[in-house]
């Protein structure tokens, strides 16, 4: 257990729709990463926070947001869902900026 | 452009032997470079990680090798066991001395199969 908790585990819904990720990251760590893991494309780094503030961004679609939260939770918002969108999405705690602790995902799909 | 790359695409190894698993990065910033370790349904554990100023590095049966010149890095699993048989991902980032730029970028992993 890396102490990283995602919640929900599952998610099924329809195209069109929106729905939330949320991340709690190990205790004190600032740092917190978005990875979208998909088949075709492997582990592709999504978003980076950093005490409440965007660090980083990597081939994060327009349709989807973040933020981090005062007690350093994370949310992840994905909009008008496409069927590509369907794929595990992991979050990431760190406290050095370089170790990286992955949580157990939420795998996501949209029918 | 596929930044880091990972070979073979599969592996089968018997019981007891030594698994073997590649990666070459293009990107000379790289000054970070981790193996994480996939079982399914599950995230990515970190299994061992390495900086270009050491050649190798061992934790238990995991060992990591680096060519700097090369630009590559492997993993070596010694004695083998079923309960290693998993995906397993090497990534790089830079910025590993502040923390900056430190977004890992992935190769396309591994399934490693250990028969009995």
């Amino acid at each position: 257990d890396s102490g990283v908790t995602q919640t929900p585990k599952h998610l099924i819904t329809a195209t069109g729709q929106r729905v939330t990720l949320r991340c709690s990251p190990r205790s004190g760590d600032l740092s917190v990463y978005w990875y979208q893991q998909s088949l075709d494309q492997g582990l592709q780094f999504l978003i980076q926070y950093y005490n409440g503030e965007e660090r980083a961004k990597g081939n994060i679609l327009e349709r989807f947001s973040a933020q981090q939260f005062p007690d350093l939770h994370s949310e992840l918002n994905l909009s008008s869902l496409e069927l590509g969108d369907s794929a595990l999405y992991f979050c990431a705690s760190s406290i050095t900026g370089v170790e990286q602790f992955f949580g157990p995902g939420t795998r996501l799909t949209v029918l | 452009q596929q930044q880091v790359k990972q070979s073979p695409q599969s592996l089968i190894v018997q019981k007891g032997g030594i698994s073997i698993i590649n990666c070459a990065y293009e990107n000379t910033a790289f000054d970070y470079f981790p193996w994480y370790q996939q079982f399914p349904g599950k995230g990515p554990a970190l299994l061992i990680a390495i900086r270009p100023d050491v050649s190798e590095k061992k934790e238990g049966r995991f060992t990591i090798s680096f060519n700097k010149s090369a630009k590559q890095f492997s993993l070596h699993i010694m004695d083998s066991q079923p309960g290693d048989s998993a995906t397993y991902f090497c990534a790089a980032s830079m910025g590993s001395y502040t923390g900056a730029n430190s977004k890992l970028t992935f190769g396309k992993g591994i399934t490693l199969s250990v028969r009995p």
